[in-house]
């Protein structure tokens, strides 16, 4: 059964980096769901899409929204990947949720989420 | 910017049938959107229902279908029952692999 996990600090100050990692165990991140993404929530809010990135590495794709501060990278070695958004204010605080999904298809599987503060 | 739209609401009596819709701003969803639908309770996560406008996820009972009827996806779960009370999302492909989240429905079952 494929899992995924968000880790990360819980609290990040303004204007400094927030830095998330998921790690995917329980399956393979190159076939099947092979496109791994980033989702946020923030409080009493809807989800909203962040990046995506394919296991190769080569693709990467960004909510033109947050594009300016948004990296995503991968390290199959490790089976993890990555969020760093830069510049944060109070407006990043959120759930963020690691996620996959297959080519062309919205069959997104979620992690459980971890909150993440921005507060001096 | 593409908004995705969805009914901010929607009340059902027991046994009764829901029906929400997920559209766009500006043009028409079809199939090339993937349109699909997630269901959530507060403070847990999403849990994907429908994907690709009308394929159900593992495990989901088959109250629960989806389709495109005048130009919007449509979520239509049967036979409404209390434990159906969650937020529904959908989201929609856009191209360029770029994915848009509608706002959200709050479904009440009374």
């Amino acid at each position: 059964q494929l899992q995924l996990q968000e880790s990360g600090p819980g609290l990040v100050k303004p204007s400094e980096t927030l830095s998330l990692t998921c790690t995917v165990s329980g399956g393979s991140m190159s076939s099947g769901r092979s496109y791994w993404d980033w989702i946020r929530q923030s409080p009493g809010k809807g989800l909203e899409w962040i990046a995506t990135i394919h296991y190769s590495g080569a693709a990467t794709y960004y909510n033109p929204s947050l594009k300016s501060r948004v990296t995503v990278s991968i390290d199959m070695s490790k089976s993890q990947f990555s969020l760093r958004l830069t510049s944060v204010t109070a407006a990043d605080t959120a759930v963020y949720y690691c996620a996959g999904h297959s080519p062309d298809r919205g069959d997104f599987h979620w992690g459980q989420g971890t909150l993440a503060t921005v507060s001096s | 910017q593409t908004v995705v739209t969805q009914e901010p609401s929607f009340s059902v009596s027991p046994g009764g049938t829901v029906t929400l819709t997920c559209g766009l701003s500006s043009g028409s969803v079809s199939n090339s959107h993937v349109p699909s639908w997630y269901q959530q309770t507060p403070g847990q996560a999403p849990r994907t229902l429908i994907y690709n406008t009308n394929i159900r996820s593992a495990g989901v009972p088959d109250r629960f279908s989806g389709s495109i009827l005048d130009n919007k996806a449509v979520l239509t779960i049967t036979g409404a029952q209390a434990d159906d009370e969650f937020n529904y999302y959908c989201v929609l492909y856009m191209g360029g692999g770029l994915w848009v989240f509608g706002g959200g429905t709050t479904v009440t079952v009374l």
